[in-house]
């Protein structure tokens, strides 16, 4: 069975560029979450989505944003890019289950300049 | 979810146990222990979760004190690979979040030759 998959692997844009994120869960599972990593704030969780809707959303701005389509595929978007959005953006997947584990992906390197 | 305090690094020799603890004092009784580690540049990788007995898998076994008030991760042969930030998360039941971590910033374990 495939793991989670996020595309691209790495990304540069520069200040003011929007980037959109794509994840592809496990085949099956229905929850997908969304993480930022930085050196500085380590794992933050951003939002989560549960059969294409939002269910929980983290402590950050606007400019982030997602969505989850009906095959449970998700996107991230961050709009007006600034410097300090430079970060690792993990994307796990789980059944949809309470106290189910997740599963990661490898992430996507953004590098904003 | 309860808060954790682990210790920020620690060594061990290759092919001795590695023992990794974990406070969790404020952890109320229907909140589960889930340990999860991070090789670098990778995703986090979920390794073993219990509520209040001790819990055994092909990758490691969880120690609960009885007071569930603090826990311990063994690997009981580490090796080179199991060189990694090890995460100690206490979560709630989920409410409607299947998906939401809290990560603290981990012990970093090192595994020696």
């Amino acid at each position: 069975k495939a793991g989670v998959t996020q595309t691209p692997r790495y990304l540069i844009k520069t200040r003011g560029q929007q980037v959109t994120l794509s994840c592809s869960p496990i085949s099956g599972h229905r929850s997908v979450s969304w993480y930022q990593q930085t050196p500085g704030q380590g794992l933050q969780f951003l939002f989560e989505y549960f059969s294409e809707t939002q269910r929980n959303k983290g402590n950050f701005p606007g400019r982030f944003s997602g969505r989850q389509f009906s095959n449970s595929r998700s996107e991230m978007n961050v709009s007006t890019l600034e410097l300090g959005d430079s970060a690792l953006y993990l994307c796990a997947s789980s059944l949809g289950i309470l106290n189910e584990k997740l599963f990661f992906g490898s992430g996507t390197q953004l590098s904003v300049l | 979810d309860a808060k954790t305090t682990q210790p920020p690094s620690m060594d061990c020799a290759e092919g001795r146990a590695a023992n990794l603890p974990c406070n969790h004092s404020t952890i109320s009784g229907n909140e589960y222990v889930y340990w999860y580690r991070q090789i670098h540049s990778q995703g986090p990788q979920y390794i073993i979760h219990g509520l209040k007995n001790n819990e055994t898998n092909e990758m490691a076994s969880l120690i609960i004190t009885e007071d569930r008030k603090s826990s311990t991760l063994i690997l009981p042969h580490a090796t080179l690979r199991d060189t990694a930030v090890y995460y100690c998360i206490v979560r709630g039941p989920g409410g409607t979040s299947y998906g939401k971590l809290t990560f603290g910033q981990g012990t970093i374990l090192t595994v020696h030759p």
